[in-house]
C-alpha cells in the first residue's frame, strides 16, 4: 500500500466482543488517523492520535501508538451490528499527502 | 455544512466516451483530493490541489484529467478509459495544515 500494512485483514466476532486491528507505517509521523468506511461509501474520520501521545479514547474506541515499532492498534469496545465496515488507518505524509493502510474488514455477527 | 457532495453516484461509460465526475465542498479546504479504490483494496491517492493548483500528481494515466476551477469545486475528466479504470471514485477535502479529511460518498465507475 502507499502507507502500510494492517493486520488482521479481515476479522469475524460476535456482538458484544471487543475488536482490536493493527496499523504499521513506513515513514514518521505527526500523526496517525482511523477512518470508518461502509460497504461502497465515502470514509469518515473516527479519531487521531498525535506522535506524542500513547493512548487516546473517544467513546468505544481506544487507539494506541507506538513510534518506536511504527505501530498503532484500535480497539472497538462492546461491538455491535452497526460496527461492520471496513477501517483505515491514514498517515499524512509532508503537509498534503494523505495515504492509507491495507485496512481492515470487521464483520459483527449479531 | 460539513459535506463534500460528488456527482454523478455511479456512472457507466464505454471506452471511447469522455465524461466528469465532480465534487463540491464548501467548508473553505483548501486541499482537495481524488482517490481511486478498487474492491477489498485501499483508497488509492491520484491527485491533490492545494489552493487551486495541482501540487500532487501520484502518476496517473493521462486519460485522467483533475481540473480545480475554484475552491470549492474539484473535477475529474475522464477519456478513452480502459475497463480496469472501473472503481469507487472519491473526492476529499481538508483545511491544509489540519487533519482530518471529509470524504464525499464516491462515484462508482463502470467501463465497459
Amino acid at each position: 500500500s502507499q502507507q502500510g500494512e494492517e493486520d488482521p485483514q479481515a476479522l469475524s466476532i460476535q456482538e458484544g466482543e471487543n475488536a482490536t486491528m493493527n496499523c504499521s507505517y513506513k515513514t514518521s509521523i505527526n500523526n496517525l488517523q482511523w477512518y470508518r468506511q461502509n460497504s461502497g461509501r465515502g470514509l469518515v474520520h473516527l479519531i487521531l492520535i498525535r506522535s506524542n501521545e500513547r493512548e487516546k479514547h473517544s467513546g468505544r474506541l481506544r487507539v494506541t501508538l507506538d513510534t518506536s515499532k511504527k505501530s498503532s492498534s484500535l480497539l472497538i469496545t462492546a461491538s455491535r451490528a452497526a460496527d461492520t465496515a471496513s477501517y483505515f488507518c491514514g498517515q499524512i505524509q509532508g503537509a498534503q499527502k494523505l495515504v492509507f493502510g491495507q485496512g481492515t474488514r470487521l464483520t459483527i455477527n449479531p | 455544512d460539513t459535506e463534500v457532495t460528488q456527482t454523478p453516484k455511479h456512472l457507466v461509460m464505454g471506452m471511447t466516451n469522455k465524461k466528469s465526475l465532480k465534487c463540491e465542498q464548501h467548508m473553505g479546504h483548501r486541499a482537495m483530493y481524488w482517490y481511486k479504490q478498487k474492491a477489498k483494496k485501499p483508497p488509492e491517492l491520484m491527485f491533490v490541489y492545494s489552493y487551486e493548483k495541482l501540487s500532487i500528481n501520484e502518476s496517473v494515466p493521462s486519460r485522467f484529467s483533475p481540473e480545480c476551477p475554484n475552491s470549492s469545486l474539484l473535477n475529474l475528466h475522464l477519456h478513452a478509459l480502459q475497463p480496469e479504470d472501473s472503481a469507487l471514485y472519491l473526492c476529499a477535502s481538508r483545511t491544509t495544515g489540519g487533519t482530518e479529511a471529509f470524504f464525499g460518498q464516491g462515484t462508482r465507475l463502470t467501463v465497459v
